[in-house]
């Protein structure tokens, strides 16, 4: 059965530095997100993305966050100078079309920054 | 704005007790209900959905009824096995958009 994937697993970086976390979707859906899980808090929407353009994105995901499809398989976050708050859980998911109902969600990336 | 307000764990259980996680709910409209399920190094799978008020949702032996008038979707099962350890998450996809809202996660251990 087809499935999310991400890497890598864990990521440890130091405040300030910037990091890209990659997630490869199922490979025929169209729709594609971010969420993250702070230890102990929600899980929360950061962006979602279709036909190569940001369709919604929270308030979270400000100037500091990045997303991008680089070559058609990959869909990458990318993080400018993390900060200590930035460590959490995040997952990526994909949907086969904007209204289906499930979004199909990868293992995770822990990002701990010190 | 939409939010899912879902029972805190963690959770222990001896096999074959009965399971109740409960979950609530706040948002506009009539939003689709979900329980998603996580079991340890893996990504969050859909466990069963309710898309309208008093639709019952069911897998794996878990069932969930969508209850507009008490804004709840509480996540039942009959007998756990120990198979059934994993984070349980609650949550919802509102009228516009596509984005889902989660509650925090239960964590489920289950005990021979």
């Amino acid at each position: 059965e087809p499935e999310v994937t991400q890497t890598p697993s864990h990521q440890v970086t130091q405040m300030g530095q910037e990091v890209i976390l990659r997630c490869v979707p199922i490979s025929n859906h169209l729709y594609f997100y971010w969420y993250r899980q702070i230890l102990g808090q929600k899980v929360e929407f950061l962006v979602s993305f279709y036909n190569n353009e940001i369709s919604e994105k929270s308030e979270i995901f400000d100037d500091q966050f990045s997303v991008e499809r680089p070559d058609g398989s990959n869909f990458t976050l990318k993080i400018r100078s993390t900060k200590l708050e930035d460590s959490a859980m995040y997952f990526c998911a994909s949907g086969r079309a904007q209204h289906t109902y499930e979004q199909y969600f990868g293992p995770g990336t822990r990002l701990t920054v010190t | 704005g939409d939010s899912v307000t879902q029972m805190e764990g963690p959770v222990t259980l001896s096999e074959e007790a009965f399971l109740t996680i409960n979950c609530t709910y706040t948002a506009t409209g009539y939003p689709s209900l979900f329980w998603y399920v996580q079991y340890p190094g893996e990504g969050l799978q859909l466990l069963l959905k309710a898309t309208k008020a008093d639709d019952k949702g069911s897998n794996k032996g878990f069932e969930a009824t969508y209850r507009k008038e008490t804004t709840s979707f509480h996540l039942e099962k009959g007998s756990v096995q120990v198979s059934d350890s994993a984070v349980y998450f609650c949550a919802l996809r509102g009228n516009t958009g596509n984005q889902f809202y989660f509650g925090t996660g239960t964590s489920l251990t289950v005990i021979p």
